[in-house]
């Protein structure tokens, strides 16, 4: 079946630490997004990737960070810097430069304690 | 930018009754527009798409949206809602290479 796959499904980190989100697609799309979610908000953008070894800065990416290395795969990296990390992270892709609908994966929680 | 709105927060309905979620978005041409649900914990999944053509896009489980451009909005509606379609709603708008913008939602209650 092809699809995005998030994981973990649930993360519980320290404060000060940072953790990485893994997100992977066999779909085959050169494009692939994470956004966060918090509650009462939509969906914000924090980086995107239209191709392997490239990736822009979304909307708020301070205190993120990305890499590309492989179609494929999109991981995010919450750092120390991140003021307020506890939310729930959801990584998408499509098909890029063709405006089509995105596809999410079933996100991850993370909570910082 | 590009910018989208969902003026209602949440909604409730009887089930059996109909639904309409408004969106409005802002932008000087033709956008993308999506409807996308959300269920509790989970990834969003798309309802339906307009790209061009036809105003009146139908989509999955029953849902169906007109784009009207001299009021910039994509409402979507639904004939008969049932207790299944409780869930949050987004409209989102894409001009810029799959890069799209969400409103902020809107949660959509069924009463039994």
């Amino acid at each position: 079946d092809g699809g995005i796959t998030q994981s973990p499904k649930y993360l519980f980190r320290k404060e000060g630490q940072n953790v990485t989100l893994s997100c992977e697609q066999n779909l085959n799309h050169d494009a692939m997004y994470w956004y966060r979610q918090d509650p009462g908000q939509g969906l914000r953008l924090i980086y995107y990737s239209q191709i392997v070894n490239d990736f822009q800065k979304g909307d708020i990416a301070e205190g993120y960070s990305v890499s590309r290395e492989k179609k494929e795969s999109f991981p995010l990296t919450v750092t120390s810097a991140q003021k307020n990390p506890t939310a729930f992270y959801l990584c998408a892709s499509s098909i890029a430069r063709t405006n089509t609908e995105a596809f999410f994966g079933q996100g991850t929680r993370l909570t910082v304690v | 930018a590009q910018s989208v709105t969902q003026p209602d927060i949440h909604i409730t309905v009887s089930e059996g009754a109909s639904l309409e979620l408004r969106c409005n978005y802002s932008y000087g041409a033709t956008p993308y527009l999506f409807w996308y649900v959300q269920s509790p914990g989970q990834g969003l999944q798309l309802l339906l798409k307009y790209f061009s053509g036809d105003t009146l896009v139908q989509g999955i489980k029953g849902f169906e949206a007109e784009f009207k451009r001299s009021q910039s909005s994509f409402n979507l509606r639904k004939p008969s809602v049932h207790w299944s379609d409780a869930a949050e709603y987004f409209c989102a708008v894409d001009t810029n290479a799959g890069k799209s913008t969400f409103g902020d939602g809107t949660t959509l209650t069924v009463k039994p």
